[in-house]
């Protein structure tokens, strides 16, 4: 089974410019997660899709960051513009579903942004 | 305001012996628990988990255990092995929140 996919691996940007990611979850997985990781903490949610639908989009800035999940599957995650404190790994992961049993989540390997 | 702690920057244990990690929470609300391992470069991959209503769950080396009471709970890994070295999360889901709410981690190295 294939896991959570995730490109790029690694960006490096200027402030104030745009950056996108990418996120392909695991196939059947219903629920698709971005996690913000800051060096030296854990992970920390910013927006949930349940099939192409938001969940939970609370801890997003949504001024700067945007993302979405056409067709319930792929899903890209963009902040324009960027600043020095966006600088972080950012995590995909997916889940079976939104119930009790799909608290497992599947995490991409995540890409590390810089921000200079 | 950290609702996960993990106070425990980093343990360092010898190759054989049994590595305890902790976690602490403060919302009583949280009704499952789960421990993340992550290697350098890779996203966490799920290790074990445990529901409130049960207070140890064993898979092989590894067993958490939760106190309730004390919102605490403890991973053990027994006998550590070198490619344990990673770093763990402590993750609790539940309450108003409705996701998952990460500890900062514990790096934990094993030693040859």
């Amino acid at each position: 089974e294939a896991g959570v996919a995730q490109s790029p691996r690694y960006k490096i940007i200027e402030k104030r410019q745009s950056v996108a990611f990418w996120c392909n979850p695991i196939s059947g997985h219903a629920t698709l997660y971005w996690y913000q990781q800051i060096l030296g903490q854990g992970p920390k949610l910013l927006i949930q899709f349940q099939n192409n639908g938001v969940v939970d989009d609370s801890q997003l800035p949504k001024d700067r960051f945007s993302a979405e999940r056409l067709k319930g599957v792929d899903s890209t995650l963009k902040i324009q513009p960027a600043k020095l404190e966006d600088s972080a790994v950012y995590l995909c992961a997916s889940s079976l579903g939104f119930q009790a049993s799909s608290y497992e989540q599947y995490f991409g390997p995540g890409t590390r942004l810089t921000v200079t | 305001d950290q609702q996960v702690k993990q106070n425990s920057p980093s343990l360092s244990v010898q190759e054989g012996r049994i590595s305890i990690l902790n976690c602490d929470y403060t919302n009583s609300m949280f009704d499952y628990f789960l421990w993340y391992k992550k290697y350098p470069a890779e996203g966490p991959t799920f290790l074990i988990s445990i529901s409130s209503i049960k207070d140890k769950n064993e898979d092989g080396r590894f067993t958490v255990f939760l106190n309730k009471s004390a919102k605490h709970l403890s991973l053990h890994i027994v006998p550590s092995q070198p490619g344990d070295s990673a770093v763990y999360f402590c993750a609790a889901y539940g309450g108003a929140t409705n996701k998952l709410i990460f500890g900062t981690g514990t790096l934990l190295a094993v030693q040859p």
